[in-house]
């Protein structure tokens, strides 16, 4: 397995708390990726990474924010957790493009987050 | 926009018999598709990409531009396959926008 180390691995916490996710690689992969995951909707984009401090928005980035201040770490930030924040959140990485023809995603393992 | 349809949620099959997973998709540039898979206590993993135009673990996958899909097939259907298809389109920067996914069972 690519190293990629998602922390914490389970979170509970209430409603209105800021929560932090951490997303660790030792592939020094360009690109990072935070998904989430959830019946019925599979997975589906908040934010990514395409380089030191060059971050942009996914297709359901309401309520999350995302900083990279070294190749190594991507942080997903609830700032105010809701309870339709609870899911299963993955990161990947890729070196370069997605699409070459020796490129893909490597994903983490996952932390899944409660919102009571 | 682009959008990555798989129509069935649970498909369950009989050891040996065929599996087809089906996968539509809409873009309006050159499309570029994948096939991830997730086993049982196990990260998502890359499947196959259309571009190879390989065969992994006996699943094939071709690319119709016509009829835009994707669709996942293999002719004998094996219990190790039991797990979540996920299929996927790149677009924009190096995005991959996924599927809902499909969750099939193999009955031994």
């Amino acid at each position: 397995d690519a190293g990629i180390t998602q922390s914490p691995r389970h979170k509970v916490t209430e409603t209105g708390t800021p929560v932090t996710l951490r997303c660790h690689q030792t592939e020094n992969h360009r690109y990072m990726y935070w998904y989430r995951q959830d019946p019925g909707h599979g997975l589906r984009l908040i934010h990514y990474s395409y380089g030191v401090k060059d971050t942009d928005k996914g297709e359901v980035s309401d309520g999350y924010s995302v900083s990279r201040s070294k190749t190594e770490d991507f942080l997903l930030t609830l700032e105010s957790a809701t309870s339709s924040q609870t899911s299963v959140y993955f990161c990947a990485i890729s070196e370069s493009r997605a699409g070459a023809t020796n490129e893909k995603l490597f994903f983490g393992s996952g932390t899944q987050l409660s919102v009571l | 926009a682009q959008r990555v349809t798989q129509p069935e949620k649970l498909l369950s099959v009989f050891k040996g018999a065929p599996v087809e997973l089906k996968c539509n998709y809409s873009y309006s540039g050159s499309p570029e598709l994948f096939w991830y898979v997730q086993y049982s206590r196990q990260r998502l993993q890359l499947l196959l990409r259309h571009i190879s135009r390989e065969s992994i673990k006996g699943f094939t996958a071709d690319l119709n531009k016509g009829e835009t899909s994707f669709h996942l097939k293999k002719p004998f259907a094996q219990e190790e396959d039991s797990a979540m298809y996920y299929c996927a389109l790149l677009y924009g920067n190096n995005r991959l926008a996924f599927g809902k996914g499909n969750q099939v069972v193999v009955i031994p």
